[in-house]
């Protein structure tokens, strides 16, 4: 059974801080890693898919890494504000697989 | 919009009941997916389908779910005799098909209470 996993669960932090979040997956027949944000009562939104191991991408103050190697990536938001209070969710998708595999995401919360 | 819309977006129901939804996806994706969210846990895979051709399913997907998209455009999602087991939220998700797969893009979900 491949297992996503994400951490941490929830976290509350203060207008203006950084911070980061884990997804791990497992290393091996990887193809791509998907990492999505989910506002409440809207739908899922697409921020990255990462295929190559050393990928970094940056969209705005958002950010993400790869390691396919040891099996995990990082998402970073540099300055964080209100609006990034959402749900964070990576997807792992296998090399033989069609079906995303989600972790259970990360909960942001973001204080003014 | 042009995004992956679903209708509807709320649905109560008791327990034994029929219910169906309806996802219309991005107009020219051919892929289409449907996937489940229970509480405290990510979305879970159910189905796909090719254009109008349905090509894997879940042990997830019980005999009481039938999913159809039938001219290759919207997909529906029945489920038969209800239960309370079945209460998550229903996501419908569509992409393109190249040599390399493409972004899965979501639809707002149905969420589904049974009584």
């Amino acid at each position: 059974i491949l297992n996503v996993e994400q951490s941490p669960q929830s976290l509350h932090v203060q207008e203006g801080d950084s911070t980061n979040f884990t997804c791990s997956f497992p290393s091996s027949n990887f193809y791509a890693l998907h990492w999505y944000r989910w506002e409440t009562a809207k739908s899922p939104e697409a921020l990255f898919v990462m295929t190559l191991n050393g990928d970094e991408k940056k969209k705005g103050r958002i950010s993400a890494t790869l390691n396919t190697k040891e099996g995990y990536s990082y998402l970073y938001i540099k300055g964080s504000q209100p609006e990034d209070s959402a749900t964070y969710l990576c997807a792992f998708l296998g090399q033989a697989g069609t079906a995303l595999i989600f972790g259970k995401g990360t909960t942001l919360s973001v204080s003014s | 919009d042009t995004g992956v819309s679903q209708d509807p977006r709320h649905k109560i129901t008791k327990r034994g009941q029929n219910v169906t939804f309806r996802c219309d996806p991005i107009s020219e994706h051919n892929r289409l997916y449907w996937y489940r969210q229970t509480l405290g846990q990510g979305p879970e895979f159910l189905t796909y389908f090719q254009n109008e051709a349905q090509l894997e399913k879940s042990r997830l997907l019980s005999d009481r779910f039938s999913a159809e998209r039938p001219k290759g455009s919207f997909s529906t999602l029945e489920i038969q005799r209800t239960e309370q087991g079945d209460s998550a939220m229903y996501l419908c998700a569509s992409s393109l098909v190249r040599p390399v797969l493409e972004t899965q893009y979501f639809g707002p979900g149905t969420r589904l209470l049974v009584l």
